[in-house]
């Protein structure tokens, strides 16, 4: 059974870029949330969604964005991209209010 | 708000030298504690959640319990590879899945 995966890996790009985050859930997970990982700190939660919309926001700006497929899987897009918008970004899915897995994560590094 | 303060930020042990990690919690209603295991550059790995003050949860060398303001995780005979950040993360009852996260705590065990 195949976990949370994420795509690309490892992305670089230069300030002012627009950025796309790819996740897939877990097989029977409905949930997706996003969360933000800067170096040495906790992940911060970004956004959560569910039935193709966002149910639950953190204090991100609007630059970020997502969306949720029919098939549960989910995108993470940042525009006008800062350099401090170079972190670790995780998606996490869960069946409902269930435990949140984790996956591998993306690390964005603006230039 | 909802917070968590985890301490040490940062443990030495030699290996088979027990000790404890902590996470305080300030919560408008808990739904459920999460402990997570992280390597460096990689998601978290679900360990457990606790949901309610006196519960205990086992698994292999590690242990965590939870009161009304904090959770302990018991780490008994340490090996090297136990060696990772451990995030404590809280999820309210009210409202939806966020998890808010404290900023970890580093532990290296030494052979």
């Amino acid at each position: 059974d195949a976990g949370v995966t994420q795509s690309p890996t490892h992305l670089i790009k230069t300030r002012g870029q627009q950025v796309t985050l790819r996740c897939s859930p877990k097989s029977g997970h409905d949930t997706v949330s996003w969360y933000q990982q800067a170096l040495g700190q906790g992940p911060q939660f970004i956004f959560q969604y569910y039935e193709e919309e966002e149910r639950q926001r953190g204090n991100f700006p609007d630059r970020f964005s997502g969306h949720q497929f029919p098939n549960y899987s989910s995108e993470l897009n940042v525009n006008a991209l800062l350099l401090g918008d170079s972190a670790l970004y995780l998606c996490a899915s869960s069946l409902g209010t269930d435990t949140q897995y984790f996956g591998p994560g993306t690390r964005l590094t603006v230039l | 708000e909802d917070q968590v303060t985890q301490s040490p930020e940062a443990l030495r042990l030699q290996e088979g030298e027990s000790s404890s990690l902590n996470c305080s919690y300030t919560v408008s209603g808990l739904r459920g504690l999460f402990w997570y295991r992280q390597d460096p550059g990689k998601g978290p790995e679900f360990l457990f959640t606790l949901y309610s003050a006196g519960e205990e949860k086992e698994k292999e060398r590690l242990k965590a319990t939870l009161t009304k303001k904090e959770s302990f995780l018991h780490i008994t005979a340490p090996k090297p590879e136990d060696s990772a950040t451990y995030l404590c993360a809280v999820q309210a009852k009210t409202g939806f899945q966020k998890l808010v996260f404290g900023t970890g705590t580093r532990l290296l065990v030494s052979p």
